[in-house]
This record gives C-alpha cells, structure tokens and sequence, in this order.
C-alpha cells in the first residue's frame, strides 16, 4: 500500500461548474477525513467518515458541497456551482480509528476562475 | 479568535540550534496532534498525545492538559527540518480537528 492517494492533483475550473475530487485511503483504514487549506492558512475539518457512515460535518460545508464514501473505501467530494472563495487545496486523510494517527493525501488544488 | 494559536509564526535558525515552537488551545481535547508540512502541500503527522512528552529521533513533543498548551521541540536542527509545522487539537465533544496556522521554520545551513 502506497498510502492516501487523491485525484486530481490539481483542477482548474471556471465559476458555476461542478467538480468531484477522489479520495483513496490506506486499505483498512476505517477513518476518513476532508479538509479544507487556503494558502497561509492551516487546514480546515471539513467532515469526516467512520466507514461509510458521515459522522460530522462542518459548517464550513455549504449546501454545495456533498461527501460520500459508498462502500466505505474511497470517498468522493463534489463541489456544485463552484464560487472563486472555493479555490484552494482540499486534503485527504485516513486513520486506522479514532485514536491513530491521521496519513494525509498529496491534496487536490483546485483553482475558480 | 481561533481554537488554537501558535507561536512563532515565522522562526529562522542557525543550524545546529534547538528550537521550541509552542501551541495553545481553549477547547477541551482527547487528543494534540503535530504536523509537519512541506512545499508543495505534502503533510506529515509527526506526533500524535493527550498527556506527557513523546520523542522521535531530534522532535520531542510535550503537552500540559491544565495549562492547556503543547511545544514541539527539535534538538540540533537542520536544513531539511524547514517547513511549516502545524498544531491540531481534536476536540473531546465531537471528532472535530481544530489548526493552528501554523509555524514556517527555515534552518540556515
């Protein structure tokens, strides 16, 4: 296992249009965790999973943006009707359980033109 | 003002010097995490603790529930220690992961 992968690496999109950003976690891995870093900024908790159940939510998380991890694997953040506040790196990051270590992905930048 | 504050925000260094770099929070916490993040995003969890001090080779970790603070400290620091190091507090009422900014070490060689 080669640890948290994420994909895209990087998305340029223009204002309105939605995006959907992949997350795969260490295998076994039960935790999931999104978050949200601008630049200067330390990350941000956007909401997290326990298996395939989303446990917490931020308030940070507008009603456009939405998680899943259906089978409790890989998860999928969308962002709908995208603002150019949404521009930043979104972080990945999975743990064993509630008292391990959080591995984090190499992040997707997203840029809103 | 936020959940957790860091200090330092900018600290440089002459190689070989010991380095402390403090975090405060004012929520109740299970657990402190320490993270080190480079250039170009990859972020790396250094140290994970809710009570005492933990060592990894030259990072020594220590936090005091009561007076609700943590110091991450690095004994003869080196170049390659330049990144940003982060501060992450998990709330003890949810799963809820509050960050500091962080703190930018560069190390002069």
């Amino acid at each position: 296992d080669t640890g948290v992968s994420q994909d895209p690496r990087h998305k340029i999109t223009k204002r309105g249009q939605n995006v959907t950003f992949r997350c795969d976690p260490i295998s076994e891995h039960n935790r999931l965790y999104w978050y949200r870093q601008t630049l200067g900024q330390g990350p941000e908790f956007l909401t997290y999973f326990q298996n395939e159940a989303q446990l917490e939510k931020s308030r940070l998380l507008s009603d456009r943006f939405s998680a899943e991890r259906p089978k409790g694997s890989f998860s999928t953040l969308e962002i709908q009707r995208t603002e150019q506040g949404d521009s930043a790196m979104y972080l990945c990051a999975s743990s064993l359980n509630r008292d391990h270590e959080q591995f984090f992905g190499p992040g997707t930048r997203l840029t809103v033109l | 003002k936020n959940e957790v504050e860091q200090s330092p925000q900018n600290l440089t260094a002459q190689e070989g010097e010991f380095i402390t770099i403090n975090c405060s929070y004012s929520v109740g916490i299970s657990a402190l995490h320490w993270l080190q993040q480079h250039p170009g995003g990859g972020i790396v969890s250094l140290f994970m603790l809710s009570s005492g001090k933990k060592k990894h080779g030259r990072l020594i970790a220590t936090i005091n529930i009561q007076e609700k603070h943590s110091s991450l400290h690095i004994t003869a620091s080196h170049p390659r220690d330049s990144a940003v190091y982060i501060c992450a507090a998990r709330s003890n009422t949810g799963n809820q992961f509050y960050f500091g900014t962080g703190t930018s070490l560069t190390v002069i060689p």
